[in-house]
């Protein structure tokens, strides 16, 4: 049973388009995260979210819009691709201050 | 701006030699830190954590922390070509969100 599981594991679709990536958590963490991945693997986070408040919301284009219905559940929609937003989207959760646990990732390719 | 160094590697050891990875970190709020190993095309898995300063061991991994000087550092003894991957350091920044800032991390070749 997969304890973080995004989908879907790839994506590749053209510039301009709106899509979403979900993530779902069966550990019963309180916290959960988005971050990005650049092909140099360094991983910068995004947003993150404590029991469906948003409590992290870094530097990110407004295209970009986290939503979580519960605290199980984080998805990113992403309005508008652009070929920068390319890149390996990690989920992950967390409880307390404890270490992540990351989902398998989604490789996102905007062509 | 918060931030965590490593050196991109990569660190190239024979099979069975102890490899030696390092990490400094800027802020020195933070009070956690992870290591984090990364194999190609596959999601960061957590390795090893230490809070307090020195070392914890755990199997053939040691972790090591002086918060004097800023620095973390992650052994593998008895290294195995399964331990070739990239290893991130990751610090929390000190702050009330558990926020992690992950270092660009330093890739491992084990040598058979």
């Amino acid at each position: 049973d997969t304890a973080v599981s995004q989908t879907p594991k790839y994506l590749v679709t053209q510039m301009g388009n709106d899509k979403s990536i979900k993530c779902e958590q069966n550990l019963g963490h309180d916290t959960m995260y988005w971050y990005k991945q650049d092909s140099k693997k360094f991983l910068k986070i995004m947003f993150s979210y404590n029991n469906k408040e948003l409590i992290i919301n870094e530097t990110v284009p407004n295209r970009f819009s986290p939503k979580s219905p519960d605290k199980a559940h984080l998805n990113l929609h992403i309005n508008s691709l652009e070929l920068g937003d390319s890149a390996v989207y990690f989920c992950a959760s967390s409880q307390f201050s404890g270490g992540y646990t990351f989902g398998s990732g989604t490789r996102l390719t905007v062509v | 701006q918060k931030e965590v160094e490593q050196n991109s590697g990569p660190l190239s050891v024979p099979e069975g030699a102890i490899a030696s990875l390092n990490c400094t970190y800027s802020d020195r709020g933070s009070q956690s830190f992870f290591w984090y190993r990364q194999y190609s095309g596959k999601s960061p898995e957590l390795i090893m954590f230490i809070y307090s300063n020195g070392d914890k061991e755990d199997g053939r991994f040691t972790a090591q922390l002086n918060k004097a000087s800023q620095y973390v550092s992650l052994l593998i003894r008895d290294s195995q070509p399964s331990d070739s991957a990239t290893y991130l350091c990751a610090v929390n920044d000190g702050g009330a969100t558990n926020k992690l800032i992950f270092g660009t991390g330093t890739l491992l070749a084990v040598q058979p």
